[in-house]
């Protein structure tokens, strides 16, 4: 099946500092992408859907300051968390909409585990 | 307001029995789809069984199948024959549009050997 693929999978930063977060996609085009938030023993949070070449739509809440995302080619979206502090601290999940055999079907990245000191 | 509902939120079943996970969503959509996704300890989203909104038949995906009642809206997902791996959150999905999923608040399955 189709692969996405996140990186890095750990990420411990000093409050004050941004980290970027990688999402790709290996096999496929993806013209659109999307980026969650989950807490501990939580469901996944819809931060921002990207689409490529344009600019992404933000949930509600979701400050489109602190969580820069960029879609520049159809196979890469980045997510900079920006000024990170310890409330940032979170699992952040991409997945894609890719040529899978159900309509609608999303691949997820592996995960990238955020720690702000 | 669109929403899925998982009102599951922890579960045990004992190994080789089966387990129903319970998921009704609200939409007045026409067309959309419905997935259940396993959530390992590791972080990363698995894929299980999709069922489209016009879709005719339950689906079945190996030890999966997908109880879907459209009428009452609701899309219950049964493992067949639990194994010490399927212990997981477990979260039902929905989406429509391609623009946009929704995600239940999940389900935390133990299966005890």
């Amino acid at each position: 099946g189709a692969v996405v693929s996140q990186h890095p999978s750990w990420v411990i930063c000093k409050s004050g500092t941004s980290v970027k977060i990688e999402c790709r996609s290996l096999d496929f085009q993806a013209t659109t992408m999307f980026w969650y938030r989950q807490f501990p023993k939580q469901s996944l949070m819809l931060m921002a859907t990207s689409n490529e070449g344009s600019k992404a739509t933000y949930e509600q809440g979701v400050e489109k300051d602190k969580f820069l995302i960029n879609h520049a080619s159809l196979t890469l979206s980045t997510l900079t968390v920006t000024s990170a502090h310890p409330e940032d601290s979170s699992f952040y999940i991409c997945s894609a909409s890719g040529p899978g055999r159900n309509t609608g079907e999303l691949f997820f990245g592996e995960g990238s585990r955020l720690t702000v000191l | 307001a669109q929403k899925i509902t998982q009102t599951q939120p922890g579960m045990f079943v004992q190994e080789k029995e089966a387990v129903t996970l319970d998921c009704t969503y609200d939409t007045s959509d026409p067309s959309y789809g419905l997935f259940w996704y396993k959530q390992p300890s590791s972080g990363e989203m698995i894929f299980l069984i999709y069922q489209g909104s016009y879709d005719q038949q339950n689906a079945t995906e190996g030890r999966y199948s997908l109880n879907f009642q459209k009428a009452r809206k609701s899309a219950n997902l049964v493992i067949s024959a639990s194994q010490l791996g399927d212990s997981a959150m477990y979260f039902c999905t929905w989406r429509t549009s391609y623009d946009k999923v929704i995600f239940g608040p999940g389900t935390s399955l133990s299966v005890i050997p």
